[in-house]
């Protein structure tokens, strides 16, 4: 089983719609993020929590909102998509007690918005 | 100023052979580490290697080795004896330190082909 899931893995919605992306991680890690992946941008930081009562915006968090439910679950919202939110997202999860506190990714949901 | 840099956006090798990918960053922070992520076409990324700011020997694993010159502030990966399964493309990033809450800074990828 993987370690980090993200639900749903892909998804097509219309401008204006609500949506969620879901995370969950059975690492028992600590610390989650969202990217977000465009072609030629490489990969880009949303939201990040280190543990349920904190939430820090990243370099991209207008349009985005984030929801840490418990340690293990991480949800990003778009709460009025538009078509440049079309990307590839990426939860991801670290743990401050591992020695290079290395980033595990989940699959990726990839979100095209009409 | 970007944080990290990946000044090709393509490369080629020939299989078994050698190749360096190229990745320069940016920061005032003396604690920082250096990460290497290979994403497949498949999508997912992939951890390959870390190198920290005050390590003294360059990073190895396995067929992965990072050459590390911190005075030209540059981490390149080197991939020995490439594989097709090597085709991917791969991502630079940089952690600083507290100031800047040990978020992750990536480069724009380098797509690696692998021939035959």
């Amino acid at each position: 089983d993987a370690d980090v899931t993200q639900t749903p893995r892909n998804r097509i919605t219309k401008t204006g719609k609500r949506i969620m992306l879901e995370c969950s991680q059975t690492k028992g890690h600590d610390r989650m993020y969202w990217y977000r992946q465009d072609p030629g941008l490489g990969l880009q930081l949303i939201y990040y929590s280190f543990d349920v009562k904190d939430i820090n915006k990243g370099e991209i968090s207008d349009g985005y909102s984030v929801s840490r439910q418990a340690q293990a679950k991480f949800s990003l919202s778009l709460e009025s998509a538009i078509p440049n939110q079309t990307a590839l997202y990426f939860c991801a999860t670290s743990d401050q007690g591992r020695p290079y506190n290395e980033q595990f990714f989940g699959p990726g949901t990839r979100l095209t918005v009409l | 100023a970007q944080k990290i840099t990946q000044t090709q956006p393509g490369m080629f090798v020939q299989e078994k052979e050698a190749v360096t990918l190229d990745c320069t960053y940016d920061t005032s922070d003396p604690s920082y580490g250096l990460f290497w992520y290979k994403q497949p076409s498949s999508g997912e990324m992939i951890f390959l290697i870390y190198q920290g700011s005050y390590d003294q020997q360059n990073a190895t694993e396995g067929r992965y080795s990072l050459n590390f010159q911190k005075a030209r502030k540059s981490a390149n990966l080197v991939i020995s004896a490439s594989q097709l399964g090597d085709s991917a493309m791969y991502f630079c990033a940089m952690r600083e330190g507290p100031r800047s809450n040990y978020k992750l800074t990536f480069g724009k990828g380098t797509l690696l082909t692998v021939n035959p």
